[in-house]
């Protein structure tokens, strides 16, 4: 299965400021995905990264806030704009390979 | 919108015991995966199952994809304390559909 490296790991933010966070896959893909992860909660998707064209987020997210980009096959960003302390969650790539999808080790915001 | 459901939210068993986790949905999914999650990581696939009826083995851990394709489960034999961590469901409907989730159970492992 593909091998994600996600950057960064964790960080602490201010409110107000934003974020981004890469992913890079060692491999072409063809399905790319960010989710989010809310303190001790299930994950939820925010959008379907796409080669080339805009993502297609998921009912509640939207492009201001959650702006990502997707220049070739193994590499994406997601940007947490205008963070509060509502946004402080893991937010993971993912991506769909042969075995299923297979995700990164995520990136833990602190907004305070 | 779809939804799997997983519970309880949290098992405790002795080490060595086998423990079982299902997961239901009140839609058909085509594929059935199972993840595990540690502190401080992603998910990590365990199984994936594509087939109504089939069962899959990976070491100590089974699972199977219901006939209905409407709940699968998950069993892990002889658990040991490294079993620890959140077991997540997932599903999804075709090959290039998104994954739904289930919320996860919690695992803990008694020494």
């Amino acid at each position: 299965s593909a091998v994600i490296s996600q950057k960064p790991s964790r960080d602490i933010c201010q409110r107000g400021t934003s974020l981004t966070i890469q992913c890079q896959v060692d491999s072409q893909v063809t399905m790319m995905f960010w989710y989010r992860q809310q303190p001790g909660q299930s994950l939820t998707l925010i959008a379907t990264a796409n080669q080339g064209s805009e993502a297609t987020y998921e009912s509640g997210f939207v492009i201001d806030k959650f702006p990502i980009s997707r220049p070739n096959l193994t590499f994406s960003t997601l940007t947490v704009s205008n963070m509060s302390p509502e946004d402080s969650s893991i937010y993971l790539c993912s991506v769909g390979d042969g075995a299923g999808y297979t995700f990164g080790s995520g990136t833990r915001l602190t907004v305070v | 919108g779809q939804q799997l459901n997983q519970s309880p939210q949290s098992m405790f068993i002795q080490e060595g015991e086998d423990v079982s986790m299902n997961c239901t949905s009140s839609s058909i999914f085509n594929t059935w995966l199972w993840y595990k999650q540690e502190p401080g990581e992603g998910p990590v696939l365990l199984i994936a199952l594509y087939k109504a009826g089939e069962l899959t083995s990976n070491g100590r851990l089974t699972a199977q994809f219901g006939i209905t394709r409407k709940d699968s489960f998950l069993n892990i034999s002889a658990s040991i304390p490294s079993d620890v961590g959140i077991y997540f469901c997932a599903g999804r409907t075709g090959a290039n559909s998104k994954l739904t989730f289930g919320k996860g159970i919690t695992l803990s492992v008694r020494p």
